[in-house]
Parts: C-alpha cells; sequence; structure tokens
C-alpha cells in the first residue's frame, strides 16, 4: 500500500503568513489521485484540492497544490483565521486509499 | 452535485450489529465504486471497505475484515456497510466518500 507521510504534525504561525505542509508518497502516487482536504472540530473533511493542484468548488485561491510523484505540498499564501485547522493529503490511486496523518495549523 | 448521505449510525453494545447505508445523488451511480472511511474521536482518517461499481469486488481493511460486510444496491444508488462483531475501537464517525466527494458521516458508539 501507499504510505502517505505528512510533515510537520503541528505548524504555529500568525494570521496573515505562509503555510506550507509536506505530503511525501513511497511508492510514488499519480499526482492525478492525490487531494488534501480541510478538516476543522465537529466537521467532515472539506475537499481543498484534487489532482494534486486544481482547487475545488469555492476554494479561494490562497490555497495551492503542487508536486507530483513523491512530494506533495499545500501552500497556504497569507493565513486567514478560519484556515487553523487539521489538512490530511490523501490518495485514491490504489487500493486501500490511503491518508497522511494530518498536520494542525494551529494560532501563533 | 454530488451528495452523499449516510445514516444508520448510533449506540450498539460490543458483539452487536449495525448496517450503515450511504443514499447517493448528482452523479450516474452505477459507473462508480463507493467506499467507507472512518475517524475514531480525536484520531486520524482511516479506510474502511470499498466496493466496485457493478459490486463484483470489494476490499476490506485488515482491522474489520471478516465482520463488515459491504454492498450495493444500484437501483436504490444506495451502498450498505453491514458492521458485526463491532469492537470498542470500531467506535468512529463513518463516512461515505466517491472520490473525492464525502458524506457528512454517521456516528458509530460501541459501548456497554
Amino acid at each position: 500500500e501507499i504510505v502517505l507521510t505528512q510533515s510537520p504534525g503541528t505548524l504555529s504561525l500568525s494570521p496573515g503568513e505562509r503555510a506550507t505542509l509536506s505530503c511525501r508518497a513511497s511508492p510514488s502516487v499519480s499526482s492525478s489521485y492525490l487531494v488534501w482536504y480541510q478538516q476543522k472540530p465537529g466537521q467532515a473533511p472539506r475537499l481543498l484540492i484534487y489532482g494534486a493542484s486544481s482547487r475545488a468548488t469555492g476554494i479561494p485561491d490562497r490555497f495551492i497544490g503542487s508536486g507530483s510523484g513523491t512530494d506533495f505540498t499545500l501552500t497556504i499564501s497569507r493565513l486567514e483565521p478560519e484556515d487553523f485547522a487539521v489538512y490530511y493529503c490523501q490518495q485514491y490511486a490504489t487500493s486501500p486509499w490511503t491518508f497522511g496523518q494530518g498536520t494542525k495549523v494551529e494560532i501563533k | 452535485e454530488v451528495q452523499l448521505v449516510e445514516s444508520g449510525g448510533g449506540l450498539v453494545q460490543p458483539g452487536g450489529s449495525l448496517r450503515l447505508s450511504c443514499v447517493a445523488s448528482g452523479f450516474t451511480f452505477s459507473t462508480y465504486p463507493i467506499h467507507w472511511v472512518r475517524q475514531a474521536p480525536g484520531k486520524g482518517l482511516e479506510y474502511v471497505s470499498g466496493i466496485s461499481s457493478t459490486g463484483t469486488s470489494t476490499y476490506y481493511a485488515n482491522s474489520v475484515k471478516g465482520r463488515f460486510t459491504i454492498s450495493r444496491d444500484n437501483s436504490e444508488n444506495t451502498v450498505h456497510l453491514q458492521m458485526g462483531s463491532l469492537r470498542p475501537e470500531d467506535m468512529a464517525m463513518y463516512y461515505c466518500a466517491k472520490a473525492p466527494y464525502w458524506g457528512q458521516g454517521t456516528l458509530v458508539t460501541v459501548s456497554s
């Protein structure tokens, strides 16, 4: 199965700062099947990015997905108060689907 | 718009059974595989099970193999997850998914 490793585990930043989240895949995964979700307490995961770099409907352009193969990145260019949450990467190229362990973006 | 609506969660005793349902709309249901993912309280996301578009192929995580059964009814746009021999560690929010879209989840509590 494909293992996804996210780093860092926690990111402490202030509103207005840039957040860079990493997701590494082993073995490699097709970009077409790499997605990013945002999850806030008590809510279902919300799709942010699909196909590694395409924003889902209604997602602000401060969310930027990039990468291919084994290294993927989610960048939040300028953090807004509502962006503090947990972020997961996921692959659905092969069964079983696998997930990263999540990166928590918290207010510094 | 893709919509997935789960139901059937609730409180069940250890060793008990529960049947989850997922009703889908907004896409041609019979042409897509459907999956279940769960999230225990305060934990990450765990893949549980999946079923092919025709229902002929199924996949189960090792943690539920032999206890859970996934099925689908393409005439009703519905997928079921029959859960048996439930354990405290099965307690979680269960999400139905058609990649990359998810439902809002249904909560399963396993407790005596």
